[in-house]
């Protein structure tokens, strides 16, 4: 089983509608999670962290963490055509063992 | 704003040349890291260092090594470039408010031929 899952897509959403990106993980010891945007031939850019269970909103980007699960989404609220991009689910066991373990990526279209 | 530089972006090199990548970030800060990515596979870890003329192993670092003698630089070495090897290099450091979050450089695209 891989460490981080992610379902690879790709996933197509109408503009202004909500996207739902999904990731599960393997280790229980995890304790940081992140999600990345990557545009087709860029670096990846950090959107989001969130450390505690619950959610986490920062404008137009809801994440979610469920460790009782192994769980941990990102929800994007009117989706936008810059929105269209991979987005990489990724986790951290513990702090100081800065080891980013990614997911494969989401790849998302937002079709005006 | 947090700063990861990677000076080369895009290389073509011939199998069996020595590859130099070079990174140097300006987050004062001990922890940095080469990944490759691939489609289909992701982003692997290659090394990482957590201070100075100190390196790990990440999850595939067979046919490279590493060198860290300052602590803002750390560049990843392909000893005999190989056609395999053929990929999107990402370096990455440490930073943020609470010094726990990734940074990546904007990578160099490597061809081997």
């Amino acid at each position: 089983q891989k460490e981080v899952e992610q379902n690879s897509g790709p996933l197509s959403v109408p503009e202004g509608a909500i996207a739902s990106l999904n990731c599960t993980y393997s280790d229980r010891g995890s304790q940081s999670f992140f999600w990345y945007r990557q545009y087709s031939g860029k670096s990846p850019e950090l959107i989001m962290s969130i450390y505690s269970n619950g959610d986490k909103e920062d404008g137009r980007f809801t994440a979610q963490l469920n460790k009782a699960s192994q769980y941990v989404s990102l929800l994007i609220r009117d989706s936008q055509p810059s929105d269209s991009a991979t987005y990489l689910c990724a986790h951290l066991l513990s702090f100081g063992n800065e080891k980013l373990t990614f997911g494969t990526g989401t790849r998302l279209t937002i079709i005006p | 704003d947090v700063k990861v530089t990677q000076s080369s972006r895009y290389l073509v090199k011939r199998t069996g040349e020595k590859v130099f990548l070079e990174c140097v970030q300006d987050m004062d800060h001990e922890n940095m890291f080469w990944y490759r990515q691939d489609p289909g596979l992701g982003l692997r870890l290659i090394y990482f260092s957590y201070d100075v003329k100190m390196k790990e192993k990440g999850d595939i670092p067979e046919g490279y090594s590493v060198s860290r003698e300052k602590k803002e630089r750390f560049s990843l070495i392909l000893e005999s470039a190989s056609t395999n090897q053929t990929s999107m290099y990402l370096c990455a450091a440490v930073g943020g408010l609470h010094r726990n979050t990734i940074y990546f450089g904007e990578g160099s695209w490597l061809t081997v031929v």
